[in-house]
């Protein structure tokens, strides 16, 4: 059973260029959540999403951001117009659905650092 | 504002003998507490959790205190091994899904 897939792990943008990450959550997964981990610092979330719904972006920065879970394909963050700012290392986990009010664990992928130039 | 701290960013044992990382929080409201464990160039591992229900959960040589009333909590690896060089995460939550994480402690473990 393969595990939280993303890619790519490195990627290397020029201020203003677009970034587009891309994770694949666990197999039978269907919730997705995004972080974000700037040096020396912990993991920041980011937006909650299932699949083609937005539940929780309230860690999303309001310009630039943008994150979706189509019916098909990955999980996409998308940055525009990247800054400096952005460099970090940005980690997507998923989770099986809720089951009552058990509190389903996140499984993280490899993340992917993103350095802006 | 950090939620969650862990105050050592570093700690150094030999092997074999107990590891123990502190955490702390603010937010009375968190409720569920979780480790994770990291290595270099990989994502967060999950390791251990803890309901705020209980002050001590215990599988395998990890073992998590919870002291609510401290707001502090604490994983305890014994015995240590040269495997268990990382970067350990607390991190919590309010029995909802978004998690805020501690900056980390980087264990190193001796031989």
């Amino acid at each position: 059973n393969a595990g939280v897939m993303q890619n790519p792990r490195h990627l290397v943008r020029r201020r203003g260029q677009e970034a587009r990450l891309r994770c694949s959550p666990m197999k039978g997964h269907s919730h997705v959540y995004w972080y974000r981990q700037l040096p020396e610092e912990g993991l920041k979330f980011m937006v909650y999403l299932q699949k083609e719904n937005i539940i929780d972006e309230s860690g999303m920065p309001k310009e630039r951001f943008s994150a979706e879970f189509p019916k098909e394909g990955p999980s996409i963050l998308r940055i525009q117009q990247v800054v400096r700012g952005d460099s970090a290392a940005y980690f997507c986990a998923s989770s099986p659905p809720v089951s009552g009010n058990h509190q389903e664990t996140q499984y993280f992928g490899p993340g992917t650092r993103l350095l802006v130039l | 504002d950090q939620q969650v701290k862990q105050n050592s960013p570093s700690l150094s044992v030999q092997e074999g003998r107990i590891s123990i990382l502190n955490c702390d929080y603010t937010n009375s409201m968190f409720d569920y507490f979780l480790w994770y464990k990291k290595y270099p160039a990989e994502g967060p591992t999950f390791l251990i959790s803890i309901s705020s229900i209980k002050d001590k959960n215990e599988d395998g040589r990890f073992t998590v205190f919870l002291n609510k009333s401290a707001k502090h909590l604490s994983l305890h690896i014994v015995p240590s091994q040269p495997g268990d060089s990382a970067v350990y995460f607390c991190a919590a939550s309010m029995n909802d899904y978004k998690l805020s994480f501690g900056a980390g402690t980087t264990v190193t473990v001796r031989a």
